[in-house]
């Protein structure tokens, strides 16, 4: 089955620090969408990027779909971009499959 | 523009018992699906459910069940609970199929 594997599993970043944080996926990708889980457990939208680049503020992120990764940019971060980041990959069907996360802890 | 939402938020069940699990979602969206997400692990699929009808489901046993309504809101029941079936719930709502997806805060369920 499909493999999406993300890195590095575990970051710890002083604030303002910027960082990349990277998604390999083992198969052609429909759509993929990245996201912020917060303490609670929801699941915030980051970016839904099956291809190209895309900027939200401190955030951006990069899908390569021939080359099957994707990167998301997080640039002078802040103590509330802690979390674990997850990116989702989605193929012909239309289930998400995600990645294995990374968590992200932003020290002051 | 309402979000996803889902009740109950937490929930304790006894081994063995039954839970329904209940979640509305975001306006104008006909497709839901539903997650379990164990302590440490991402997501995994369970099932989805487009215009009232199950499409897709993933490597979960037969007493995981659910349901959507005419006006798109969705049940997940869970029968016979087992002690791995501890996990957050997570349902999203997306407009058709593949398309970009919402999740609601999720239902913590602990089976003791």
């Amino acid at each position: 089955g499909i493999q999406v594997e993300q890195s590095p599993p575990d970051l710890i970043l002083q604030e303002g620090a910027n960082s990349t944080l990277r998604c390999n996926f083992s198969d052609s990708v429909n759509n993929l969408q990245w996201f912020h889980q917060n303490p609670w457990g929801q699941l915030i939208n980051l970016f839904y990027i099956p291809s190209g680049t895309k900027q939200n503020g401190r955030l951006s992120a990069t899908t390569v779909a021939t080359e099957r990764y994707s990167l998301l940019y997080i640039s002078s971060s802040q103590t509330t971009d802690s979390g674990v980041y997850f990116c989702a990959w989605t193929g012909t069907a239309s289930k998400l499959t995600f990645g294995t996360g990374t968590r992200l802890q932003v020290t002051l | 523009e309402t979000g996803v939402t889902q009740s109950p938020t937490h929930l304790i069940k006894t081994r063995g018992q039954q839970v329904t699990l209940r979640c509305s979602s975001q306006s104008g969206h006909n497709t839901v699906s539903w997650y379990q997400q164990a302590l440490g692990q991402g997501p995994q699929f369970i099932f989805q459910y487009y215009r009232e009808e199950e499409n897709g489901r993933g490597n979960f046993p037969p007493r995981f069940s659910g349901l959507q309504f005419p006006n798109y809101s969705s049940e997940l029941n869970v029968n016979a609970l087992e002690l791995d079936d501890s996990a957050l719930y997570l349902c999203a709502s997306s407009w058709g199929q593949g398309s970009e997806a919402f999740f609601g805060q999720g239902t913590r369920l602990t089976v003791v």
